[in-house]
């Protein structure tokens, strides 16, 4: 059964700042999502990676996909208040985009 | 396009009463899913379907049934709702053969 973990669940953390959210997962899988989550809202795709070693960024968001490892990152850099938001990482495993979801990183930044 | 839209988007019933969660997309998408979304948690998959007359079960789709009879819609019918079926549903279509999915606005849903 594939298992997706995020951590930390909760960060807090001052504008300017960098950080960094991890994603491990179970098996393997070939696709990686990250989703945004405003408060009460739907989520918003930020990145997909499909293979070893990728690398996505925007903006202040980088994220990465080691395979071997069944890690990803969702790199922030310079935080803003804006960047306030839940993060999600999933992965698809049966390329069925069943995906399986971590449970969410709340990242609050402060001025 | 008005992409993935659902109805209602809040609900209250009470324990036993039915209901059905209306999805639909204008985009042609085949592959069409519903998650629940829990306090604390991420999204779960309830079921899934990757063509109209095709459905399967996800990971939590007990009390919950589907049926996909156009490419457009894809229904979630709650058969005699309980408390634990509190949540926030999101309904996601997707394209074949492609790596993104699109989410729906949500329904929270409250059973007293």
């Amino acid at each position: 059964e594939l298992k997706v973990e995020q951590n930390p669940l909760f960060l807090s953390m001052q504008e300017g700042k960098n950080y960094t959210i991890y994603c491990n997962y179970s098996t393997t899988s070939d696709r990686l999502y990250w989703y945004r989550q405003d408060p009460g809202k739907s989520l918003e795709s930020l990145f997909v990676l499909l293979s070893n070693g990728a690398v996505k960024q925007e903006g202040r968001l980088m994220a990465s996909l080691d395979t071997k490892a069944r890690l990803s990152t969702l790199h922030i850099t310079a935080a803003v208040h804006d960047l306030s938001a839940t993060y999600f990482c999933a992965v698809d495993a049966q390329g069925a985009q069943k995906l399986v979801f971590g449970q969410g990183t709340r990242l609050t930044i402060n001025p | 396009n008005a992409g993935v839209t659902q109805t209602p988007k809040f609900q209250v019933l009470k324990t036993g009463q039915s209901m059905t969660l209306q999805c639909a997309q204008d985009m042609n998408h085949e592959y069409m899913s519903w998650y629940r979304q829990d306090p604390g948690m991420g999204l779960r998959l309830i079921h899934y379907s990757v063509g109209a007359g095709i459905t399967d079960q996800g990971e939590v789709p007990n009390g919950y049934n589907v049926s996909r009879s156009t490419t457009e819609d894809f229904p979630l019918r709650l058969l005699s709702a309980a408390p634990s079926q509190t949540s926030v549903y999101f309904c996601a279509s997707s394209p074949p053969h492609t790596i993104e999915q699109f989410f729906g606005p949500g329904t929270r849903l409250t059973v007293l």
